[in-house]
């Protein structure tokens, strides 16, 4: 088991520029999440999704988008990078919630915007 | 609104002494309780979880932690501390109710482990 994998790991962007962060998990897990790391401020939660075919917001929403198209996969998109979305993105899944709500993180991608 | 606190941002210890890492949490009933270790570059591992039960929970790489709920607490140990123990560690938390907001894991702000030789 490969578990959850993040690609890519680096990335620099332009101010303007678009992406797309893919995440994949192996584990058959119904829920994923997309959080951001920055110094000082633990990990604050973007975009989740309870199963395929739907997602929801988080805590920091604004600026990014997600399609949770296939159940492995959770794509995290920036539509328009801004310098504020300089972060360490990390993806994550869980077979549940509550007690089952043991979540488990992918490496992360660093992502740099100019 | 829940919230986790983690009253050290950084602890330095030698290797081989103990440790003791504080956790705080504000909840309106007991949630499910989380230890996670990040090392330098890497993702978040799971180290502990309390559900219910005994209050002190056994985890991973010879880490516990002791639930106390009077104090809302939830501190995470270890007798003798090793260098490979330097990380973030994190501490979360999962309310217990089964309505919609179960899916969300609060973190705490992180606490930032040196292992002196």
């Amino acid at each position: 088991n490969a578990g959850v994998t993040q690609t890519p790991k680096f990335r620099v962007l332009k101010t303007g520029q678009s992406m797309t962060l893919l995440c994949a998990q192996d584990m058959n897990h119904e829920y994923m999440y997309w959080y951001r790391q920055d110094p000082g401020m633990g990990l604050r939660l973007i975009h989740y999704s309870v199963g395929e075919g739907t997602t929801a917001k988080g805590e920091v929403p604004d600026g990014y988008n997600v399609s949770r198209l296939k159940k492995q996969n959770f794509l995290l998109g920036l539509e328009s990078a801004a310098p504020s979305q300089t972060s360490v993105y990390f993806c994550a899944s869980s077979p549940g919630t509550g007690y089952l709500n043991e979540q488990f993180f992918g490496p992360g991608t660093r992502l740099t915007v100019l | 609104a829940q919230s986790v606190t983690q009253p050290d941002i950084h602890i330095t210890v030698s290797e081989g002494a103990s440790l003791e890492l504080r956790c705080n949490y504000s909840y309106g009933a007991t949630p499910y309780l989380f230890w996670y270790v990040q090392s330098p570059g890497q993702g978040l591992q799971l180290l502990l979880k309390y559900f219910s039960g005994d209050t002190l929970v056994q985890g991973i790489k010879g880490f516990e932690a002791e639930f106390k709920r009077s104090q809302s607490s939830f501190n995470l140990r270890k007798p003798s501390v090793h260098w490979s123990d330097a990380a973030e560690y994190f501490c979360a938390v999962a309310p217990r109710n089964s309505g919609g907001s179960n899916y969300k894991l609060t973190f705490g702000k992180g606490t930032l482990l040196t292992v002196n030789p």
